[in-house]
């Protein structure tokens, strides 16, 4: 069974431009979930999406967005870019949400550098 | 908001040595705590799952034991390899909230 796949795994943009991830979660697994880690940092989350709908949203800036298509895969949309977005972007796939023992199970990032 | 705390930030140790680490979560509203490993240049792996107060997991060497009460969680490992060395995640959640993680702890064992 394949894992949760990222793309691209590494990444350089210039400050000001836009940037697109993309998440293929586990077959079978409706619940993908955003997060960011930046040096000294815990994962900090960004969104969650479940059957296409954002159920949740962290405390990040408008210029964070994301959707989910009807195959479960997910984009994360970053726009006009700053030097504190260059971090890596860890995707999570679940079977559901908000369900008692939900594992969630990652890809190995995106590593975004913004110069 | 969520804040989960753990300690220490980081460990060296000594390999066949036993170790534990720490992690602090509030305790109203709590759901569920997940262990978390994550190796240099790999994806976070999923430890344990815990939900009840008082539940012990094992896994190989390694358990961890929950206390929902006071609201902490220790991760064991015993006789440490250097395999081992990682970085150790815990997260809790409530319900319909996504996980919230802690900063980790960084293992190095040394051979």
């Amino acid at each position: 069974k394949a894992g949760v796949t990222q793309t691209p795994r590494y990444l350089i943009k210039t400050r000001g431009q836009q940037v697109t991830l993309s998440c293929s979660p586990i077959s079978g697994h409706r619940s993908v979930s955003w997060y960011q880690q930046t040096p000294g940092q815990g994962l900090q989350f960004l969104f969650e999406y479940f059957s296409e709908t954002q159920r949740n949203k962290g405390n990040f800036p408008g210029r964070f967005s994301g959707r989910q298509f009807s195959n479960s895969r997910s984009e994360m949309n970053v726009s006009t870019l700053e030097l504190g977005d260059s971090a890596l972007y860890l995707c999570a796939s679940s079977v559901t949400t908000g369900a008692l023992n939900t594992e969630a199970f990652f890809g190995q990032g995106t590593r975004l550098t913004v110069v | 908001i969520l804040n989960v705390e753990q300690s220490p930030q980081s460990l060296h140790v000594q390999e066949g040595d036993s170790t534990n680490f720490t992690c602090s979560f509030p305790s109203s509203n709590f759901y569920a705590l997940h262990w978390y490993r994550w190796e240099t240049a790999k994806s976070p792996e999923a430890l344990f799952v815990m939900t009840l107060n008082g539940d012990e997991k094992k896994k190989g060497r390694i358990s961890a034991t929950l206390n929902t009460k006071e609201g902490y969680s220790y991760l064991y490992i015993k006789g440490s390899q250097p395999e081992d060395s990682a970085t150790y995640l815990c997260a809790q959640n409530s319900g319909n909230t996504p996980l919230v993680f802690g900063k980790g702890t960084r293992l190095s064992v040394i051979a």
